[in-house]
């Protein structure tokens, strides 16, 4: 089946540095998720993307579709604490209801 | 507000005892889905539903039951059959795709251990 590569597998920044991270995959996607993860809590949508090239902003979180449409980037601008958790890609898979996911990055930022 | 409540917040159960975890959703979504979560891995599906009465199962379907009588509820059983159950569960909704690209949206979880 689809499978969606994530990296990096885990950060460790500091507080007011930029991150990066991003989600391959082998096969073409026609959106892409990003979701963040709290510790004990269910994931909270971030960012949606639907179309090739996109780019999308929500606060400090930029998104991007890539033009391939085998790839996607998610930058967190100017890092605070309440940033650390588990971020993941996500992806229908092929024309189901079902999502393929990533198996996410796990972001640590130090005070 | 609107959104998904998923219960208990953390369950424990007994070597050879069935336990059901609750899901409800008021945002009158169509589709429901329930997930399992291990440490550092990602999201696996366990059993979908896109309709009242209809389900399907996902990619770790053994050792789990599900039901869908109304379409804001979807409990799920995890079976003394399953033999690993200890994991976080996730329970999400949405509509369905071919009436909209609204993405999936999840409860807050319910942790089960075992005794």
């Amino acid at each position: 089946g689809q499978q969606l590569n994530q990296s990096p597998q885990s950060m460790f920044i500091q507080e007011g540095e930029d991150v990066s991270m991003n989600c391959t995959s082998s096969s073409i996607f026609n959106t892409w998720l990003w979701y963040k993860q709290d510790p004990g809590e269910g994931p909270v949508l971030l960012i949606a993307l639907y179309k090739a090239g996109e780019l999308t902003s929500n606060g400090r979180l930029t998104a991007q579709f890539g033009i391939t449409r085998k790839d996607s980037f998610l930058n967190i601008s100017a890092s605070i604490p309440s940033d650390v958790g588990i971020y993941f890609c996500a992806g229908p898979q092929g024309g189901s209801e079902k999502l393929v996911f990533g198996k996410g990055t796990k972001l640590t930022v130090n005070p | 507000d609107g959104g998904i409540t998923q219960s208990p917040k953390y369950l424990f159960r007994k070597e050879g005892q069935n336990v059901t975890l609750s899901c409800e959703q008021n945002l009158n979504h169509d589709a429901m889905y329930w997930y399992r979560q291990d440490p550092g891995q990602g999201l696996r599906l366990i059993y979908y539903s896109q309709i009242v009465n209809d389900f399907q199962k996902g990619d770790i379907a053994e050792g789990y039951s599900v039901s869908r009588e109304k379409k804001e509820s979807f409990p799920l059983t995890v079976t003394s059959a399953q033999k690993n159950p200890t994991a976080f569960y996730l329970c999400a909704s949405s509509r369905l795709r071919q009436t909209s690209n609204q993405p999936q949206h999840f409860g807050d979880g319910t942790r089960l251990s075992i005794l």
